[in-house]
This record gives C-alpha cells, structure tokens and sequence, in this order.
C-alpha cells in the first residue's frame, strides 16, 4: 500500500492555459473523488468515480473542468481556459466500496496557482 | 442536512499542555464522523473515525474523541500537545446522499503549538 499519489504537486499556469492533474488512487480501492480547498476552508466534493464510470459531479464544477479514469485505475482532471479564481488546491482521494463507512484516503494535492 | 461546525478557527497551546478542538455536528440520523490532519504542504491524514461503535475512539499520536449525542460534539483531545502537533485539523461527518457517501469538511482549526 504506497497511498495515494498526485502529480504534479505544484502548477504555475498562465489564465487562459489548461492543465491537467493525475491522481493515482491505492490500488484495490474502486471509488475515487476529487476536491477542491481554497486558502482557508475545508476541502469541497467536486466528483467521484466507482471504477471507471463517473456517477456524480457537484454543482462547483464547471463546464471547463472534465474528469477521466479511463481504466477504473488512475484519473486525470482537466482544467480548461483556467481563471484567477480556480487557484486552489486540488486534492484526490479513494475508498473501498462496500465498508461501512467508505473511509477516504486523500493524497498530498496538487496546488494550482493561476496568474 | 447534515453539516459540522469548528467553534475555533485557531487554538493556541504550549506544548506539553493538553489540547482540546471543538467540534458541533448536525444530522438528521447516527453519523459517521471523522477528524482528519492536514500538515503544511501534505495531504489530509486521517486521525480517528467514529462509526457507532464505541463512544470513546482513539486514534493515531495519542488523539482521542468522544461521540456525545446529547450534545451534538465529537471534540479531538490529547492529554499533552508535542511541537510537531502543530496543523489544521478538520472535523468531517460522512453523509449518505446520491447512493454514495460524501465527507462534509468543517472549516477547520489551525493548531499553534509554542515552546
């Protein structure tokens, strides 16, 4: 069990640019989620897959934001024409689909910063 | 709806001394609640986890926390804070909503530990 991992830990863009950040969940784990934290607050649901399809998205994510995981093993989350406001940190997290309390094991996050 | 409530945004402690971080849930049934960790520049850590079992659970470096339904609180404790203490810590509850599970992350409470 090597954790969660995400890449990469930190972005620099450009307003206007994409980027893309990959997660790489534990690997027996089928569900993985995505959020956002912003300076200051607690981590906010954007979406989360069980295996490779993706079964629900939050209001916060926008149609410039898209999620992959293509394979049920790994998933990428794309920002398209990034603004000021998408400056946050980006985290992912998996479970285990069936335990009682589906407990979520985050990775380290992936900060963007849009200038 | 369920939702949780960090009564400290920051709490300030010398170390040695114990540490208490207040935490007020709301929910309309017997939550899963949850304290996780989040160290500067590192991904959330899970802490402890209650999940209807016993009201007293003990997590990781010496934390504990009690359920008291009574009072809707699930405070995080240690009897003697250490240097390396010193984080964010949020409370979360687990709510089923959209056939999966969904953490609700408080706002979170800084912890300063002096020397």
């Amino acid at each position: 069990d090597t954790g969660v991992s995400q890449d990469p830990r930190h972005k620099i863009t450009k307003r206007g640019q994409n980027v893309t950040f990959r997660c790489d969940p534990i690997s027996e784990h089928n569900r993985l989620y995505w959020y956002r934290q912003t300076l200051g607050q607690g981590p906010e649901f954007l979406t989360y897959f069980q295996n490779e399809a993706q079964l629900e998205k939050s209001r916060l994510l926008s149609d410039r934001f898209s999620a992959e995981r293509p394979k049920g093993s790994f998933s990428t989350l794309e920002i398209q024409r990034t603004e000021q406001g998408d400056s946050a940190m980006y985290l992912c997290a998996s479970s285990l689909v069936g335990s009682s309390t589906d407990t979520q094991y985050f990775g380290p996050g992936t900060r963007l910063t849009v200038l | 709806a369920q939702s949780v409530t960090q009564l400290d945004s920051h709490v300030s402690v010398s170390e040695g001394t114990p540490v208490l971080l207040r935490c007020n849930y709301s929910s309309s049934y017997s939550p899963s609640l949850f304290w996780y960790v989040q160290h500067p520049n590192k991904g959330l850590q899970l802490l402890l986890k209650y999940t209807s079992a016993a009201t007293l659970v003990k997590g990781i470096n010496g934390f504990e926390a009690e359920f008291k339904k009574s009072e809707t609180s699930f405070h995080l404790t240690k009897p003697s804070a250490h240097m390396s203490d010193a984080a964010e810590y949020f409370c979360v509850v687990s709510a089923w909503m959209d056939s999966s599970y969904k953490l609700i992350f408080g706002s979170g409470t800084r912890l300063l530990v002096r020397p």
